[in-house]
């Protein structure tokens, strides 16, 4: 079966990094997509990886590693309005995304 | 430009009735799809749309159904709704299907009930 692993929830310091995991095990992988989700409202995109390594994007990263079927999310000087959802997704070998649970993200003064 | 948009907002429904929830965009994407979330359970995909006239099956299709008649509007009918069915319900488009940088762009939700 297709599985994406992420954990369920994490806490982090205003001003700290933070990494948040993603394991999968998809028939095909044509992409890792994440997303952030503030509560009530809709899933926003954030990055892309389709090649290994590593995608910077601001204050955000994201690293993928296709043999370890491992990606990362990384968060730097964090800001109380990141207190939110992160969501993996995988394309599969359909092209359709597969989506994990979503970690929530606490953020503390 | 409003992007996409889902209505209603949220609905309580009694078992046994009929629904439709309406999904639009104005961004001219040729594809579009339904997922459910449902709490601690990632986004579930229940239908989907390549191009207009066309639809196909997800993860989770059993008592919806979809129709694209035009490019814009991408309507989920659930024939006779279950209170299994409540959830919350995300349309979303994308420019094209398939392969590389082709972010998906969600709606609002709508939050349904069946009683």
């Amino acid at each position: 079966g297709q599985n994406i692993d992420q954990p369920t929830e994490m806490t982090a310091t205003e001003g700290a990094i933070v990494q948040i995991n993603c394991t999968y095990q998809t028939s095909g992988f044509n992409g890792l997509f994440w997303y952030q989700q503030h509560a009530g409202e809709a899933p926003t995109f954030l990055s892309y990886n389709v090649l290994d390594g590593l995608e910077e994007k601001g204050r955000f990263s994201s690293f993928l590693s296709r043999s370890k079927g491992y990606s990362y999310l990384l968060l730097k000087e964090l800001q109380m309005k990141d207190s939110a959802s992160y969501l993996c997704a995988v394309r599969d070998s359909n092209y359709q995304l597969i989506w994990g649970a979503g970690t929530k993200l606490i953020i503390k003064p | 430009i409003a992007g996409i948009t889902q209505a209603p907002t949220s609905q309580i429904l009694a078992a046994g009735r009929r629904m439709t929830l309406r999904c639009t965009q104005d961004m001219r994407h040729n594809a579009m799809y339904w997922y459910r979330q449902d709490l601690g359970l990632g986004l579930r995909l229940i239908h989907y749309s390549n191009t207009a006239g066309t639809t196909g099956k997800g993860e989770v299709p059993d008592g919806y159904s979809v129709s694209r008649a035009n490019t814009d509007d991408f309507p989920l009918t659930l024939a006779s709704a279950v209170p299994s069915q409540t959830s919350v319900y995300f349309c979303a488009s994308s420019e094209h299907p398939g392969q590389g940088y082709n972010e998906q762009f969600f709606g609002p939700g709508t939050r349904l009930t069946v009683l």
